[in-house]
């Protein structure tokens, strides 16, 4: 029953391929969001939708595009993979408006060779 | 560019003592995260500080928020082993849907026996 699944949690790959990773939230939230962990811990925000709709984009190169089915799902496509990508990707989801903290998934660990 | 910042960074502290993690963040936000990060785990909320004066507390951590200074604190009491972990807080901007957190870069805190 967990609350906010992410999948892969591991992903290694090469430089120049296209890998997607996929979110899920189960906590009736309408507001989910994209993360990247850099090696420091630096933690910032990519994308966030609410109800389907993009809301936040980061000023995130266009080889990120996230997309959103559903209020409950939001996955995110990588093209053309560069080193700099390397990085923990983490999901989350809220409530909109927030008095109640954001709920993180997991992480997925990319690697890129 | 508006930022949060936490000091210390390190904290590396004896078992029974007690210190504070500052985190200080340049907006006129009321509204103040605190987070958990084990090594290569998710990120867990610890507290949720939504106007001046708040006070929260659970076990041997307390969390503090002055918006007039701009600053949060993160208090340790008595720590413990279990308590090693990395500290983020997270400040919120915006309002509504558009919404989103703005962390600090952490503080890793180890409690040695």
């Amino acid at each position: 029953d967990t609350a906010v699944s992410q999948t892969p949690k591991y992903l290694v790959t090469q430089m120049g391929n296209d890998k997607s990773i996929k979110c899920e939230q189960n906590l009736g939230h309408d507001t989910m969001y994209w993360y990247k962990q850099d090696s420091k811990k630096f933690l910032k925000i990519m994308f966030s939708y609410n109800n389907k709709e993009l809301i936040i984009n980061e000023t995130v190169p266009n080889r990120f595009s996230p997309k959103s089915p559903d209020k409950a799902h939001l996955n995110l496509h990588i093209n053309s993979l560069e080193l700099g990508d390397s990085a923990v990707y983490f999901c989350a989801s809220s409530h909109q408006g927030a008095d109640q903290p954001q709920h993180f998934g997991d992480g997925t660990r990319l690697s890129i060779l | 560019e508006l930022k949060v910042e936490q000091n210390p960074l390190f904290l590396s502290m004896q078992e029974g003592k007690n210190y504070t993690i500052y985190c200080n963040y340049s907006t006129t936000s009321d509204r103040l995260y605190w987070y958990r990060q084990d090594p290569g785990k998710s990120l867990e909320s610890l507290f949720v500080l939504l106007s001046n004066g708040a006070v929260k507390q659970e076990g041997r951590l307390m969390a503090s928020l002055d918006t007039k200074a701009r600053l949060s604190t993160l208090h340790i009491t008595a720590a413990v082993h279990d308590l090693s972990a990395t500290y983020f807080c997270a400040e919120h901007r915006g309002g509504g849907s558009n919404y989103k957190l703005t962390f600090g870069k952490g503080t890793l805190l180890t409690v040695n026996p």
